[in-house]
């Protein structure tokens, strides 16, 4: 199974309040997994991704931070949202290891900031 | 670094119609996948296809192939007898052998009318 869990589907918060978004896979042990952001009519921006338990990459330096606390268990968090980091919010997973590996997709998280 | 560009940012086709969307990309490896997901307004990234760059036979997936030139560096999408349920935003993607990473265009949108 290549299933991905995403929680909430929706979420609207206002500015400077914290934010913790999780995704969970299950299948594969030791999946890649990633975070990507979309604003609205735009592509994927990669924010981060995770190769193991407690292993985070991140492509974007910015106010949000990443968390992989168990193997199938990714964590998006902020302490303090801004305006701009409204968009929708992707996780994905693929098979561990480096390599040209299909990307699976989550059914993502609509985050409105206010 | 590798880039992928999709040129075309909007595509229109009659229903049972075939469309062809492009894309280019630039690497310097000669090992890597290259794809295309669907995002329907649901918002979800969908797999389409996908073509292994050693292979030379092109993909095919029911109504959706491709035409892979490796040697021009371009990775078009062909869909054929195009239903209302196409309509979405094609993104073309590249994956390397020596990255974690999924690199993608900047999507094309495709209308399909009835």
């Amino acid at each position: 199974s290549q299933t991905i869990h995403q929680w909430p589907a929706t979420l609207v918060q206002p500015v400077g309040s914290p934010l913790s978004l999780e995704c969970t896979v299950e299948g594969t042990s030791n999946p890649n997994l990633y975070w990507y952001r979309q604003a609205a009519g735009r592509g994927l921006q990669l924010l981060f991704y995770s190769v193991g338990i407690g292993q985070i990459s991140s492509e974007v330096p910015q106010n949000l931070s990443a968390s992989r606390p168990q193997d199938r268990q990714f964590i998006l968090s902020s302490k303090k949202l801004l305006l701009s980091d409204s968009g929708f919010y992707l996780c994905a997973r693929n098979m561990g290891g480096p390599g040209p590996d299909t990307q699976y997709f989550g059914p993502g998280t609509r985050l409105t900031v206010l | 670094a590798q880039t992928v560009t999709q040129s075309q940012p909007e595509m229109s086709v009659q229903e049972a119609e075939t469309v062809t969307l492009s894309c280019t990309y630039d690497t310097s490896e000669s090992d890597y996948y290259l794809f295309w997901y669907k995002q329907p307004p649901s918002r979800q990234m969908i797999l389409v296809i996908r073509q292994e760059a050693y292979k030379q036979q092109n993909a095919t997936e029911n109504r959706f192939s491709v035409n892979f030139q490796k040697a021009a560096k371009s990775f078009s999408l062909k869909i054929s007898d195009s239903q209302l349920g196409d309509a979405a935003m094609y993104f073309c993607a590249y994956a390397g052998y020596s990255s974690y990473k999924l690199i993608f265009g900047s999507g094309t949108r495709l209308l399909v009318r009835p």
